[in-house]
């Protein structure tokens, strides 16, 4: 089955960390460039990051830049979101995507990431 | 960054209504725009890519037009399951910036 599906999303403190994961299956992950999007609650989309098949190039959201670092392992079929400092304004559901220049055609579930005390 | 407009914000229509989105961008986008439907607790899906292409299984009475900086995406006789949030999102230059959504209500 074509599918993304995320995980280690939670609940952490202001300042804290926190590795996002998104396993692929189903596809050529290895040919894809892959993207998150983020939305808080009650909110739009928000484009942060993609990265390109090779792991080479990756672009940034001012709103991440500095803060988060997107990495993907082709050998595992996965793609990683790796967010520091995090901060409240960071509250929000995270999707995986297939990301190209004809849009994300395939989207994980999400997963949740609370920054609270 | 490119900043990205749509309009209404919201609306309300009937079934079998046709229902017209508009979508802006703050400079030429040329072609490199996406339209995505998001049911509530779901994730977006997209529709259309390329501003007038028809993604795989996507009903054909979703379309797209437009290029430049003025988008439209039309949904010809409305479906119970086409009441969702539309955000169309530029794929033209990084940050691929969402517009901020339309809400299609039941009137």
């Amino acid at each position: 089955e074509v599918q993304l599906l995320e995980s280690g999303g939670g609940l952490v403190q202001p300042g804290g960390s926190l590795r996002l994961s998104c396993a692929a299956s189903g596809f050529a992950f290895s040919s894809s460039a892959m993207g998150w999007v983020r939305q808080a609650p009650g909110k739009g989309l928000e484009w942060i990051s993609s990265v390109n098949t090779r792991g080479e190039t990756k672009h940034y959201a001012d709103s991440v830049k500095g803060r988060f670092t997107i990495s993907r392992d082709n050998s595992k079929n996965t793609l990683y979101l790796q967010m520091n400092s995090l901060r409240a304004e960071d509250t929000a559901s995270y999707y995986c995507a297939k990301d190209s220049i004809f849009g994300m055609d395939l989207w994980g579930r999400g997963t949740t990431v609370t920054v609270s005390s | 960054d490119i900043q990205m407009t749509q309009s209404p914000s919201s609306l309300s229509a009937s079934v079998g209504d046709t229902v017209t989105i508009t979508c802006r961008a703050s400079q030429t986008i040329e072609t490199y725009l996406n339209w995505y439907q998001q049911e509530p607790g779901k994730a977006p899906k997209l529709l259309i890519y390329a501003a007038s292409s028809l993604q795989d299984g996507v009903p054909s009475r979703f379309s797209g037009s437009g290029s430049e900086t003025d988008f439209t995406l039309t949904i010809a006789s409305l479906q119970s399951e086409d009441f969702a949030t539309y955000y169309c999102q530029q794929s033209y230059s990084t940050p691929f910036t969402f517009g901020p959504g339309t809400r299609v209500d039941i009137k």
